[in-house]
């Protein structure tokens, strides 16, 4: 079974911080992996993805994430935080025979103060 | 290229009632996920829709159905409304379907209340 935890509800940085948000999966097939943001009152938006090409991605608006399979993670960061940035995080898994069926993490809310 | 969009974005139902929300995907996305989104139960998937087919079927009460047309436009329908399935609903759709891989892109959701 497919599972994905991300640590921290809650993330607050400084204006020009780094942003590192926090996700280790569960998964007994080669997962692909995904970041997703959240605005209020919007859908989703796919930041980056990982499907095993390459263990960096880089993804929309500065951000960037690094696939390492000895730890079972794929940590979001972005090296400064612009106000913008405020917003839900999402990181989801899916796997060879799920289809498109997206398993989700239970969120980080980033909070960027001036 | 127009996104993915969902009506109504916002409905209030009664108990007991039931309710149809439609998604119309990217044009040539064949594949249609639906999602639920609580603040209790976070995002969950309730199925998937490629070719008119159902492919993948989340953990929910039959009370959750649906349907995709041969146009790739969705329709979910949930009868017989109970007060926790007031939530945001998303649909997400995709090129294709089989990998995992396959990008999906979400539309705004549809606000449904439950009173």
């Amino acid at each position: 079974a497919q599972s994905v935890t991300q640590l921290g509800s809650h993330v607050s940085v400084s204006e020009g911080a780094l942003v590192l948000l926090r996700c280790n999966y569960s998964s007994s097939v080669p997962p692909y992996l995904f970041w997703y943001v959240q605005y209020p009152n919007q859908g989703l938006q796919l930041l980056l993805k990982y499907t095993s090409a390459a263990t960096l991605v880089k993804g929309i608006n500065g951000f960037e994430a690094e696939f390492k399979k000895s730890e079972t993670s794929f940590h979001l960061t972005k090296p400064s935080a612009h106000m913008s940035d405020a917003a839900e995080y999402f990181c989801a898994v899916s796997g060879s025979g799920g289809y498109n069926k997206l398993i989700f993490g239970a969120g980080t809310r980033l909070a960027v103060h001036p | 290229k127009a996104g993915v969009t969902q009506t109504p974005r916002y409905l209030i139902k009664t108990r007991g009632q039931q309710v149809t929300l439609s998604c119309s995907p990217i044009s040539g996305h064949r594949s249609v996920s639906w999602y639920q989104q609580t603040p209790g139960q976070g995002l969950q998937f309730l199925f998937e829709y490629f070719s008119e087919t159902q492919r993948n079927k989340g953990n929910f009460p039959g009370r959750f159905s649906g349907r995709q047309f041969s146009n790739s436009r969705s329709e979910m329908n949930v009868s017989t409304l109970e007060l926790g399935d007031s939530a945001l609903y998303l649909c997400a759709s995709s090129l294709a379907s089989g990998t995992g891989d396959y990008e999906q892109y979400f539309g705004p959701g549809t606000r449904l209340t439950v009173t």
